[in-house]
């Protein structure tokens, strides 16, 4: 089975450029998670869709970044002016619906940003 | 907002058994959660336990669970060198957010010497 794939895997850009990510979840998968991991502040959930709607965007850090599911099999992050603090993994995860009880996270390989 | 607690670090030696501890403050969490991460890679669920079971176990891991103490832990069995990683506990609570959203813990580093 395919899992979460995401791309790029590496990303190194100049502050002040456009980043877009980018996220395949699972086929048939309802929910959609954009995380970032770093050193201090670990893995944050910045947002999360269901059913291509976004349900909870509270750990979007600023109006710089924002993000899309335009259909069941896509989603985007983006990033608006980037700058060097925005350095970082980016995890989009996917799972099934309720109707299949509580199943857990399937995450990506992530991709890592680096913006200079 | 809910917190959950790991040590940063643990050594072992090839064929002993690994035991990770994590503890969290939510006392209505529902669902609690071991992920892996190896370098360069994504978050690998390892197994997950839900708060009305004490223990778990599949093959070589056992997953244990206090919910008087809010304590978790996962026992790696014949621990082998392919196993270090990061190892991330994670809870969530049906309650709130529909059990969507995660809280992870910092993350034990585990490092399997010959």
């Amino acid at each position: 089975d395919a899992g979460v794939i995401q791309s790029p895997r590496h990303e190194v850009t100049e502050m002040g450029q456009e980043v877009t990510l980018r996220c395949k979840p699972i086929s048939g998968h309802d929910y959609l998670f954009w995380y970032r991991q770093t050193m201090m502040r670990g893995l944050e959930l910045l947002i999360y869709f269901n059913n291509n709607v976004p349900i909870d965007d509270s750990g979007m850090p600023e109006d710089r970044f924002s993000a899309k599911m335009p259909n069941a099999s896509f989603s985007t992050l983006k990033i608006q002016p980037s700058e060097p603090r925005d350095s970082a993994v980016y995890f989009c995860a996917s799972k099934p619906g309720p109707l299949d009880g509580n199943q857990p996270q399937h995450f990506g390989d992530g991709t890592r940003l680096s913006i200079l | 907002g809910e917190d959950v607690e790991q040590s940063l670090f643990l050594s072992v030696r090839e064929g002993d058994s690994s035991v990770i501890n994590c503890t969290y403050t939510d006392s209505s969490s529902t669902y609690l959660y071991w992920y892996k991460q190896e370098p360069g890679a994504g978050l690998q669920l390892l197994t997950y336990i839900f708060s009305n079971m004490d223990m778990k176990q599949d093959q070589r891991l056992t997953v244990l669970l206090n919910k008087k103490d809010k304590h978790l832990s996962l026992r790696i069995a014949d621990t082998q060198t392919g196993d270090s990683a990061i190892y991330f506990c994670a809870e969530t609570n049906i309650l709130t957010g529909g059990g969507n959203k995660l809280t992870f813990g910092t993350g034990t580093q585990l490092k399997v010497e010959l």
